[in-house]
C-alpha cells in the first residue's frame, strides 16, 4: 500500500487559500488520493477524494499532479473552523481498506 | 437520516477484564472498521470487514478481534485488557464510493 507524507504543521491567515501537501511518490495507477480532517477528537470527516485529475466541491478543491506523486489540498477562504488535523491518504482500487499517517495540524489564525 | 454509533463512548475497566465496544451503522454500508487513536500515532487500523462473516487483520490487531454477524454491527472486543490499549477507539463503513463515515469514537481507559 502506498504512503503519504504531509508536513506536520502549518498555519494560514484567516481568509486566504490554505494549501496543504501530500506527498504519494510510490502511488500506483489504480490507487485514489482521499482527504479527511479531524477537528478536535470528533471522529474525522470525508473532504474529497481523486484519482488523477483535478477535483472541486463545496469544501475545497484537490490538485493532483501529472505523475500523480503528489497533490494539494485547497481551502479556499479559510475560517478558524477550519483549524484541524488534515489527513491525506491512498486507497487502492477494488479494496477499502485506508492507512492513515500522522496528518497535518492546520491553524487558522485570526 | 442515517448514522453511525459507538457505545459506550466512555469507559474505565481493569487489567484483564473483557471488554466490548459496540458500532452500529444505519448506513447498510458492507465495509466497517476499526481503528485507534493514540497520541504520535494518528489513525490506526485494527480490524475491517467487509461483509457478514468476513473479517481481516489490520495494521495492529493483537489483543483485538471482531465478529460481523449482520450488516450493522462490527463489535470490537479486548479479551484480556492491557494498559497499552488505552486510547479513543474509532468505528467507520464506507460504501462502493469509498468514502469512510466515522462515530463519534470511544474512549477506553485501562487502569
Amino acid at each position: 500500500d502506498a504512503k503519504t507524507t504531509q508536513p506536520t504543521s502549518m498555519d494560514c491567515a484567516e481568509g486566504r487559500a490554505a494549501n496543504l501537501p501530500c506527498n504519494h511518490s510510490t502511488i500506483s495507477g489504480n490507487e485514489y488520493v482521499y482527504w479527511y480532517r479531524q477537528i478536535h477528537s470528533q471522529g474525522p470527516q470525508y473532504i474529497i477524494h481523486g484519482l488523477k485529475n483535478n477535483e472541486t466541491n463545496e469544501m475545497a478543491s484537490l490538485i493532483i499532479t501529472e505523475d500523480r506523486k503528489s497533490s494539494t489540498l485547497i481551502l479556499p477562504h479559510a475560517t478558524l473552523r477550519d483549524t484541524a488535523v488534515y489527513y491525506c491518504i491512498v486507497r487502492v482500487e477494488g479494496t477499502y481498506k485506508y492507512i492513515f499517517g500522522t496528518g497535518t495540524r492546520l491553524k487558522v489564525l485570526a | 437520516d442515517a448514522e453511525i454509533t459507538q457505545s459506550p463512548r466512555h469507559k474505565i475497566t481493569e487489567t484483564g477484564r473483557q471488554v466490548t465496544l459496540a458500532c452500529h451503522q444505519t448506513w447498510n454500508h458492507n465495509n466497517m472498521f476499526w481503528y485507534r487513536q493514540d497520541l504520535g500515532h494518528g489513525l490506526r487500523l485494527i480490524h475491517y470487514s467487509y461483509g457478514v462473516q468476513d473479517t481481516n487483520k489490520g495494521e495492529v490487531s493483537d489483543g483485538y478481534s471482531v465478529s460481523r454477524s449482520n450488516t450493522e454491527d462490527l463489535p470490537l472486543t479486548l479479551e484480556s485488557a492491557a494498559s497499552s490499549q488505552t486510547s479513543v477507539y474509532f468505528c467507520a463503513s464506507s460504501g462502493d464510493t469509498g468514502e469512510l463515515f466515522f462515530g463519534e469514537g470511544s474512549r477506553l481507559t485501562v487502569l
